[in-house]
């Protein structure tokens, strides 16, 4: 089975720093896919980025930026410039091979400060 | 906005009563996922439907809980004689297609508390 591991319950950043969330999951398949979910105080469950496994390149959407190693299986994302609206739970996420369930992680909470 | 549709926002029941959770696919989308968010845990995949089928229903309890999707309407999950312990948040997702490279589309959730 696969699991998902975000191994920091919180963190903080301040206004217009940059902040990097953990991820590692634990796999056997090699066709897979990834993403970032963020969860604000609203519970609204928005995608912020996803990362395809057979793709090297790692994914950018604006702000937001990931480094996938694939041998680590390490999914981090990375937030520049951070903004107060940027404070919300960030749940990383494994959707594999035939299976279209994804598995999340247990999420990030992430203060940003002035 | 055409996204997914949850209803209701809040439910609230006694226990032994049963609890029925609706969810209105994005346009087009004929894929249905339902999740549960424990407090202060991650979502859990609980089952998986396509138009009149369950595909995958490995993270749905074997007892009292059950899930439709029919041909006309929103697709249904039911709690029959809720416990405390059923007390969470329900997401239901669509997607157009059923590959994992697809992303899931979020509804606002159900936050279903029992007394």
């Amino acid at each position: 089975a696969q699991t998902v591991t975000q191994s920091q319950p919180e963190m903080s950043v301040q206004e217009a720093e940059t902040v990097t969330l953990s991820c590692t999951y634990d796999t056997s398949e090699s066709d897979y896919y990834l993403f970032w979910y963020k969860q604000p105080p609203s519970r609204q469950m928005i995608l912020v980025i996803r990362q395809e496994a057979y793709k090297q390149q790692n994914a950018t959407e604006n702000r937001f930026s990931v480094n996938f190693q694939k041998a680590a299986k390490s999914f981090s994302l990375k937030i520049s410039d951070s903004q107060l609206g940027d404070a919300a739970m960030y749940f990383c996420a494994y959707g594999g091979g035939t299976a279209s369930k994804l598995t999340f992680g247990t999420g990030t909470r992430l203060q940003v400060t002035l | 906005n055409a996204g997914v549709m949850q209803n209701p926002r809040h439910l609230v029941r006694r226990r032994g009563q049963e609890a029925r959770l609706r969810c209105s696919p994005m346009k087009g989308h004929s894929h249905v996922y339902w999740y549960r968010q424990l407090p202060e845990e991650g979502l859990k995949f609980m089952v998986y439907l396509q138009k009149e089928n369950i595909i995958d229903e490995s993270g749905m309890p074997k007892e009292r809980f059950s899930a439709e999707f029919p041909k006309e309407g929103p697709s249904i999950l039911r709690i029959q004689q809720v416990v405390r312990g059923d007390s969470a948040a329900y997401f239901c997702a669509s997607s157009l297609v059923a590959y994992s490279n697809q992303p899931q589309h979020f509804g606002d959730g159900t936050r279903l508390s029992i007394l």
